[in-house]
């Protein structure tokens, strides 16, 4: 149990277009959804706490406008990047959090943007 | 705010062998939870293993296991056995919380290659 799929995989798109990439709990119900951006070799980093059914939390120096964040349900939470540009390709990461299983965050498999 | 610190980027051990990677955590936090996961180069983030800082005693999954000294705020990893899938990024993340709390702050990683 605990899956936690995103799709799409990898896209690739031209600079000035919005990507919206979807992250989804399988078989639990996640109240607390966050978001990562992670580039080669380096570390996670936060971007976003997302809670169903309210506004997303952002961390520091992360631009709201540009990664908007949508929490509708309590198994779907998803990240729209507005007017993308090369800078903005990355791989990006969710993972959710039921409150079930002793504190643990179950991480979907990524999704690797490229803008062109 | 906390902070995670892995200051081994890189290391190499013979397969078989045991291998021990390095964390430093700083908080003001009395309770809290560690975490080491592991990246391979699929990029899914794996729980590799946890630790409740209340509890004193070291944590142990099969060839895994902690070295949690609290008051050093230490929190290393000891691979024993290692085998040649446990070639990955291990990243040591520290969560302050539950619910909207439960963000993870993680170090910077550190590439662990296992040697034939």
């Amino acid at each position: 149990g605990a899956v936690v799929s995103q799709h799409p995989s990898r896209v690739i798109c031209k600079s000035g277009t919005s990507v919206k990439i979807e992250c989804r709990s399988l078989d639990f119900q996640a109240t607390t959804m966050f978001w990562y951006r992670q580039f080669p070799k380096k570390s996670l980093m936060l971007m976003a706490t997302s809670n169903e059914g309210s506004k997303a939390t952002y961390e520091q120096g992360v631009e709201k406008d540009k990664f908007l964040i949508n929490h509708a349900s309590l198994t779907l939470s998803t990240l729209t990047v507005t007017s993308a540009h090369p800078e903005d390709s990355s791989f990006y990461i969710c993972s959710a959090y039921s409150g079930r299983a002793w504190n643990e965050q179950f991480f979907g498999p990524g999704t690797r943007l490229t803008v062109l | 705010a906390q902070t995670v610190t892995q200051s081994q980027p890189e290391m190499s051990v013979q397969e078989a062998e045991t291998v021990t990677l390095s964390c430093t955590y700083d908080t003001s936090e009395s309770n809290y939870y560690l975490f080491w996961y592991k990246q391979p180069p699929s990029r899914q983030m794996i729980l590799v293993i946890r630790q409740e800082a209340y509890k004193q005693q070291n944590a142990t999954e099969n060839r895994f296991s902690v070295n949690f000294q609290k008051a050093a705020k230490s929190f290393s990893l000891k691979i024993s056995d290692s085998q040649l899938g446990d070639t990955a990024m291990y990243f040591c993340a520290f969560m302050r919380g539950t619910g909207a709390n439960s963000k993870l702050t993680f170090g910077k990683g550190i590439t662990l290659s296992v040697r034939p």
